[in-house]
């Protein structure tokens, strides 16, 4: 049984960078292939991309690429998103997750001036 | 990059009627990693069908899942109150994770 613990919510001013972590517990972390998903309000999911941490690359849909960065530290099993120079409409929940099983409970990144 | 279609946008239904969901990927996916899940407001997703029509844990059998190729379908034999809900399907697997755009199930 994989756990997902997202860190809290957050409040950020354009053109910033936020940093959201996901604390694993359970399964084989090293293997696992762990995606980004978010949802804006009132919106559907997108998929931000993911990361198998013994690989240390991580994989982006075309949207992401440049502004979205995922990484994994296998000695604290953490996974990392960071959104860099954000925008009013990066405001959403973030959710880390093994699918289709596992998600986390979700973290709101409010991009606020 | 793959894109996936899912329709109608919103299907108003009463309850007890039958709900037929449709996801249409824009190229031939495995269907070993073809999932839809269930979401209401202030929740994270649920699973319902994961490789395409293998129920997950403790969901109802009147949800199935069926499809290949490009065509996907998740069905509700008989739509029960808690059933009304957005309904998502997702590609996933190792480097992938795209997600259809949703059909929400409305009260009629």
């Amino acid at each position: 049984q994989v756990q997902l613990v997202q860190s809290g919510a957050e409040v950020k001013k354009p053109g910033s960078s936020v940093k959201v972590s996901c604390k694993v517990s359970g399964g084989t972390f090293s293997d696992l292939f762990f995606s980004w998903v978010r949802q804006a309000p009132g919106q559907g999911l997108e998929w931000m991309g993911g990361i198998i941490p013994i690989l240390g690359t991580a994989n982006y849909p075309q949207r992401s690429q440049g502004r979205v960065t995922i990484t994994a530290d296998e000695s604290t099993a953490t996974v990392y998103m960071e959104v860099s120079s954000l925008r009013f409409e990066d405001t959403a929940v973030y959710y880390c997750a093994v699918a289709p099983d596992y998600w986390g409970q979700g973290t709101l990144v409010t991009v606020s001036s | 990059e793959i894109v996936l279609t899912q329709s109608p946008g919103t299907l108003s239904l009463s309850p007890g009627e039958r709900a037929t969901l449709s996801c249409r990927a824009s190229q031939s996916i495995s269907s070993r990693y073809l999932a839809w899940y269930q979401q209401k407001p202030g929740q994270a997703p649920r699973v319902l069908i994961y490789g395409a029509s293998s129920r997950a844990t403790g969901i109802p059998d009147r949800f199935s899942g069926s499809g290949s190729g490009t065509d996907f379908t998740l069905t509700i034999s008989r739509l029960e109150p808690e059933d009304f809900a957005v309904y998502y399907c997702q590609q996933y697997g190792v480097s992938r994770g795209t997600f259809g755009g949703g059909t929400k199930v409305e009260i009629k």
